[in-house]
Protein backbone atom coordinates (compact mmCIF):
# COMPACT_ATOMS: atom_id res chain seq x y z
CA UNK A 1 0.00 0.00 0.00
CA UNK A 2 1.42 3.40 -1.27
CA UNK A 3 2.13 6.01 2.24
CA UNK A 4 3.16 9.40 2.36
CA UNK A 5 3.33 10.84 5.52
CA UNK A 6 4.45 14.39 6.56
CA UNK A 7 5.85 15.62 8.99
CA UNK A 8 7.10 19.55 10.35
CA UNK A 9 3.82 21.29 10.76
CA UNK A 10 3.47 24.60 12.69
CA UNK A 11 3.39 28.07 13.87
CA UNK A 12 6.26 30.63 12.37
CA UNK A 13 6.65 34.16 12.37
CA UNK A 14 7.00 36.03 9.16
CA UNK A 15 10.58 35.91 7.85
CA UNK A 16 11.74 32.89 9.42
CA UNK A 17 12.62 29.21 7.75
CA UNK A 18 10.84 25.64 7.90
CA UNK A 19 11.52 22.56 6.88
CA UNK A 20 8.88 19.80 5.71
CA UNK A 21 9.63 15.80 5.44
CA UNK A 22 7.69 13.57 4.08
CA UNK A 23 8.45 9.99 3.95
CA UNK A 24 6.98 7.41 1.64
CA UNK A 25 6.35 3.82 1.46
CA UNK A 26 4.75 1.08 -0.65
CA UNK A 27 6.63 2.24 -3.96
CA UNK A 28 10.10 2.14 -4.69
CA UNK A 29 10.43 5.83 -4.03
CA UNK A 30 13.83 6.31 -6.21
CA UNK A 31 11.97 5.85 -9.15
CA UNK A 32 9.80 8.47 -9.37
CA UNK A 33 9.82 12.27 -9.39
CA UNK A 34 7.77 13.62 -6.63
CA UNK A 35 5.53 16.99 -5.77
CA UNK A 36 4.98 19.84 -3.59
CA UNK A 37 1.28 21.55 -3.28
CA UNK A 38 -0.18 23.26 -1.22
CA UNK A 39 -3.75 24.86 -0.54
CA UNK A 40 -4.39 27.81 1.47
CA UNK A 41 -7.21 28.22 3.69
CA UNK A 42 -10.34 28.24 1.97
CA UNK A 43 -8.64 28.45 -1.49
CA UNK A 44 -7.84 26.24 -4.29
CA UNK A 45 -4.81 23.90 -5.12
CA UNK A 46 -1.02 25.55 -5.92
CA UNK A 47 1.23 23.42 -7.35
CA UNK A 48 4.55 24.46 -5.60
CA UNK A 49 7.34 22.61 -7.13
CA UNK A 50 8.81 19.19 -8.38
CA UNK A 51 11.72 17.11 -7.91
CA UNK A 52 13.47 13.73 -10.53
CA UNK A 53 13.53 10.89 -9.16
CA UNK A 54 17.29 11.26 -9.63
CA UNK A 55 17.09 14.89 -8.00
CA UNK A 56 18.92 15.85 -11.87
CA UNK A 57 16.28 18.50 -11.75
CA UNK A 58 14.03 20.55 -10.09
CA UNK A 59 10.89 22.78 -11.00
CA UNK A 60 8.89 25.60 -9.04
CA UNK A 61 5.68 27.76 -8.72
CA UNK A 62 6.90 31.52 -9.80
CA UNK A 63 5.61 32.59 -5.99
CA UNK A 64 8.35 30.08 -4.05
CA UNK A 65 11.09 30.53 -6.49
CA UNK A 66 14.43 31.66 -4.60
CA UNK A 67 12.65 30.82 -1.30
CA UNK A 68 11.78 27.16 -1.32
CA UNK A 69 14.17 24.60 -2.17
CA UNK A 70 12.94 20.87 -2.96
CA UNK A 71 15.46 17.81 -2.45
CA UNK A 72 15.12 14.05 -1.16
CA UNK A 73 16.73 11.62 0.26
CA UNK A 74 16.19 8.38 -1.73
CA UNK A 75 18.20 6.02 0.91
CA UNK A 76 15.91 7.19 3.77
CA UNK A 77 12.68 7.52 0.96
CA UNK A 78 11.88 10.66 2.20
CA UNK A 79 11.31 14.23 0.46
CA UNK A 80 11.64 17.43 1.65
CA UNK A 81 10.72 21.28 1.72
CA UNK A 82 12.95 24.16 2.95
CA UNK A 83 11.03 26.77 3.44
CA UNK A 84 12.84 30.69 4.13
CA UNK A 85 11.78 33.98 4.31
CA UNK A 86 8.24 32.83 4.92
CA UNK A 87 5.42 34.88 4.18
CA UNK A 88 1.98 35.11 5.47
CA UNK A 89 0.77 34.48 1.82
CA UNK A 90 2.62 30.62 2.82
CA UNK A 91 -0.09 29.56 5.10
CA UNK A 92 -1.54 26.80 3.96
CA UNK A 93 -1.93 23.08 3.67
CA UNK A 94 1.17 21.65 1.95
CA UNK A 95 0.91 18.15 0.33
CA UNK A 96 3.09 15.97 -1.05
CA UNK A 97 2.00 13.98 -4.01
CA UNK A 98 3.53 10.85 -6.08
CA UNK A 99 4.88 10.96 -9.54
CA UNK A 100 3.78 13.59 -12.30
CA UNK A 101 0.46 11.97 -12.09
CA UNK A 102 -0.09 12.42 -9.01
CA UNK A 103 -1.72 8.93 -8.13
CA UNK A 104 -1.05 9.27 -4.96
CA UNK A 105 -1.13 12.49 -1.99
CA UNK A 106 -0.01 12.67 1.75
CA UNK A 107 -2.25 13.70 4.42
CA UNK A 108 -0.96 17.50 4.33
CA UNK A 109 0.87 19.28 7.12
CA UNK A 110 -0.57 22.93 7.93
CA UNK A 111 1.88 25.59 8.10
CA UNK A 112 0.83 29.25 9.57
CA UNK A 113 2.90 31.38 9.49
CA UNK A 114 1.98 34.92 11.86
CA UNK A 115 3.20 37.38 14.49
CA UNK B 1 2.34 30.33 -17.25
CA UNK B 2 -0.39 28.34 -18.60
CA UNK B 3 -4.12 29.17 -17.38
CA UNK B 4 -6.65 26.59 -16.48
CA UNK B 5 -9.98 28.56 -16.61
CA UNK B 6 -12.27 26.25 -14.57
CA UNK B 7 -16.33 26.83 -14.90
CA UNK B 8 -18.58 27.12 -12.95
CA UNK B 9 -16.90 27.87 -9.75
CA UNK B 10 -20.34 26.33 -7.73
CA UNK B 11 -22.97 24.26 -9.17
CA UNK B 12 -26.06 23.89 -7.06
CA UNK B 13 -26.68 19.91 -7.73
CA UNK B 14 -29.13 16.65 -7.28
CA UNK B 15 -29.19 13.05 -6.49
CA UNK B 16 -29.30 11.24 -10.51
CA UNK B 17 -27.95 14.65 -12.38
CA UNK B 18 -26.15 14.25 -14.41
CA UNK B 19 -22.69 17.14 -13.86
CA UNK B 20 -20.24 18.30 -16.18
CA UNK B 21 -17.35 20.58 -15.11
CA UNK B 22 -14.88 21.95 -17.66
CA UNK B 23 -11.13 23.29 -17.49
CA UNK B 24 -10.16 25.72 -20.85
CA UNK B 25 -6.52 25.48 -21.17
CA UNK B 26 -4.88 28.97 -22.35
CA UNK B 27 -2.39 26.92 -24.55
CA UNK B 28 -2.05 23.53 -25.72
CA UNK B 29 -1.58 20.91 -23.22
CA UNK B 30 -2.37 17.89 -24.91
CA UNK B 31 -3.12 15.11 -22.73
CA UNK B 32 -1.65 15.93 -19.55
CA UNK B 33 -4.53 17.05 -17.72
CA UNK B 34 -5.77 15.02 -14.53
CA UNK B 35 -8.96 15.48 -12.36
CA UNK B 36 -9.38 15.65 -8.75
CA UNK B 37 -12.03 15.14 -5.91
CA UNK B 38 -11.46 16.76 -2.29
CA UNK B 39 -13.74 16.42 0.59
CA UNK B 40 -13.69 18.85 3.51
CA UNK B 41 -10.56 17.95 5.56
CA UNK B 42 -9.29 15.46 3.07
CA UNK B 43 -6.31 14.72 0.40
CA UNK B 44 -7.22 15.10 -2.90
CA UNK B 45 -7.94 11.66 -4.36
CA UNK B 46 -7.22 11.95 -8.21
CA UNK B 47 -10.59 10.57 -10.33
CA UNK B 48 -8.93 11.18 -14.11
CA UNK B 49 -5.31 10.62 -15.38
CA UNK B 50 -4.36 12.43 -18.99
CA UNK B 51 -7.78 14.35 -19.89
CA UNK B 52 -9.55 10.64 -20.33
CA UNK B 53 -8.18 7.69 -17.90
CA UNK B 54 -10.54 6.63 -14.93
CA UNK B 55 -8.34 6.16 -12.08
CA UNK B 56 -7.91 3.18 -10.20
CA UNK B 57 -10.68 2.02 -7.77
CA UNK B 58 -12.83 5.18 -9.55
CA UNK B 59 -16.29 4.65 -10.15
CA UNK B 60 -17.17 4.26 -14.12
CA UNK B 61 -19.96 7.12 -13.71
CA UNK B 62 -17.09 9.24 -13.90
CA UNK B 63 -15.33 10.16 -16.97
CA UNK B 64 -12.76 12.56 -19.17
CA UNK B 65 -12.70 14.13 -22.39
CA UNK B 66 -11.46 16.70 -24.00
CA UNK B 67 -12.36 19.02 -27.39
CA UNK B 68 -9.46 20.95 -28.49
CA UNK B 69 -8.18 22.91 -25.18
CA UNK B 70 -11.59 22.22 -23.17
CA UNK B 71 -11.23 19.36 -20.95
CA UNK B 72 -14.12 17.88 -18.86
CA UNK B 73 -15.08 15.61 -16.15
CA UNK B 74 -18.71 14.09 -16.17
CA UNK B 75 -20.17 12.49 -13.19
CA UNK B 76 -23.14 10.19 -14.39
CA UNK B 77 -25.48 9.93 -12.36
CA UNK B 78 -24.49 11.59 -9.43
CA UNK B 79 -24.67 9.82 -5.96
CA UNK B 80 -24.23 11.42 -2.36
CA UNK B 81 -20.51 10.23 -2.16
CA UNK B 82 -19.82 12.83 -4.78
CA UNK B 83 -20.85 16.07 -3.74
CA UNK B 84 -16.88 17.63 -3.19
CA UNK B 85 -14.74 20.10 -4.57
CA UNK B 86 -13.68 19.47 -8.30
CA UNK B 87 -9.77 20.18 -9.32
CA UNK B 88 -7.87 20.40 -12.72
CA UNK B 89 -4.48 20.01 -13.24
CA UNK B 90 -2.08 20.54 -16.57
CA UNK B 91 0.79 19.17 -16.09
CA UNK B 92 2.40 19.47 -19.48
CA UNK B 93 4.72 22.40 -19.00
CA UNK B 94 6.07 23.93 -16.00
CA UNK B 95 5.01 25.51 -13.73
CA UNK B 96 1.96 22.82 -12.92
CA UNK B 97 -1.27 25.25 -12.99
CA UNK B 98 -4.67 24.58 -11.44
CA UNK B 99 -8.31 25.45 -12.17
CA UNK B 100 -9.82 27.25 -9.64
CA UNK B 101 -12.00 24.49 -8.36
CA UNK B 102 -15.58 23.55 -8.99
CA UNK B 103 -17.60 23.39 -5.51
CA UNK B 104 -20.98 20.86 -5.77
CA UNK B 105 -23.77 21.36 -3.46
CA UNK B 106 -26.67 19.65 -2.80
CA UNK B 107 -29.59 21.13 -3.59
Amino acid sequence: EVQLVESGEGLVQPGSSMKLSCVASGFTFSNYGMNWIRQAPKKGLEWIALIYYDSSSKYYADSVKGRFTISRDNSKNTLYLEMNSLRSEDTAMYYCAKGSEQDYWGQGVMVTVSS
Amino acid sequence: DIQMTQSPSSMSVSLGDTVTITCRASQDVGIYVNWFQQKPGKSPRRMIYRATNLADGVPSRFSGSRSGSDYSLTISSLESEDVADYHCLQYDEYPYTFGAGTKLELK
